[in-house]
């Protein structure tokens, strides 16, 4: 089955710092991989996205490439701000075909708290 | 604006007894889905569908009921069979037609009293 992992958190970071939040993939096929970030207390918003290998996502500063031959799609900023106080997860999307196609598996969220 | 609405946005539920949780979009989008959400864990899959009058289960159906009788309209229920309720609850849909990008409601959250 498709699986994700995501580094282990809370990371905590001071304002202006690199970020990298690590994310690998198991999965049959070929899926589309995103990150998806969560303010406190709200549901998920779409950060970025990359459908094929070597595709690049980038949204808001933030970046990940879709590495296939790693299986990863590793999240980094080089500036972090106070407002990028979050939780990011990671997912990727099942496109094995009929039913099943869509369906999002997370990882289990990384909790990054940035501090002035 | 096009969006997703989740209501109520607090929920408490008493032992053995049945509530349901509301999620409507005006995106005009086709499929949709719950999922749960606990303290440090990912979301997990409840249900899905993606037409009207149609739904399958996800990863952790057991305990919950849903029901898609119109396009924009994809209510919950979490029954009493399911012993560990207390959790955040999303909503999402997707457009379908080979479009994977998901949005989110802004979620329930449900306790048990």
């Amino acid at each position: 089955g498709n699986s994700v992992t995501q580094m282990e958190g809370p990371v905590t970071l001071s304002e202006e710092a690199f970020l990298t939040i690590n994310c690998t993939y198991t999965a049959t096929g070929y899926p589309s991989l995103f990150w998806y970030v969560q303010y406190p207390g709200e549901g998920l918003q779409l950060l970025l996205k990359a459908t094929k290998a070597d595709d690049k996502g980038s949204n808001k500063g933030f970046e990940a490439t879709y590495r296939k031959e790693t299986t990863s799609f590793h999240l980094e900023k080089g500036s972090v701000q106070v407002s990028d106080s979050a939780v990011y997860f990671c997912a990727l999307s099942d496109r094995s075909g009929g039913t099943s196609y869509g369906k999002l598996t997370f990882g289990q969220g990384t909790i990054l708290t940035v501090h002035p | 604006d096009g969006g997703i609405t989740q209501s109520p946005k607090y929920l408490f539920r008493k032992e053995g007894q049945n509530v349901t949780l509301s999620c409507e979009q005006n995106l005009n989008h086709d499929a949709m889905y719950w999922y749960r959400q606990d303290p440090g864990q990912g979301l997990r899959l409840i249900y899905y569908s993606q037409i009207v009058n149609d739904f399958q289960k996800g990863d952790i159906a057991e305990g919950y009921s849903v029901s898609r009788e119109k396009k924009e309209s994809f209510p919950l229920t979490v029954t009493s069979a399911q012993k560990n309720p207390t959790a955040f609850y999303l909503c999402a849909s997707m457009k379908g037609d080979k479009q994977e990008t998901q949005y989110f409601g802004p979620g329930t959250r449900l306790l048990v009293l």
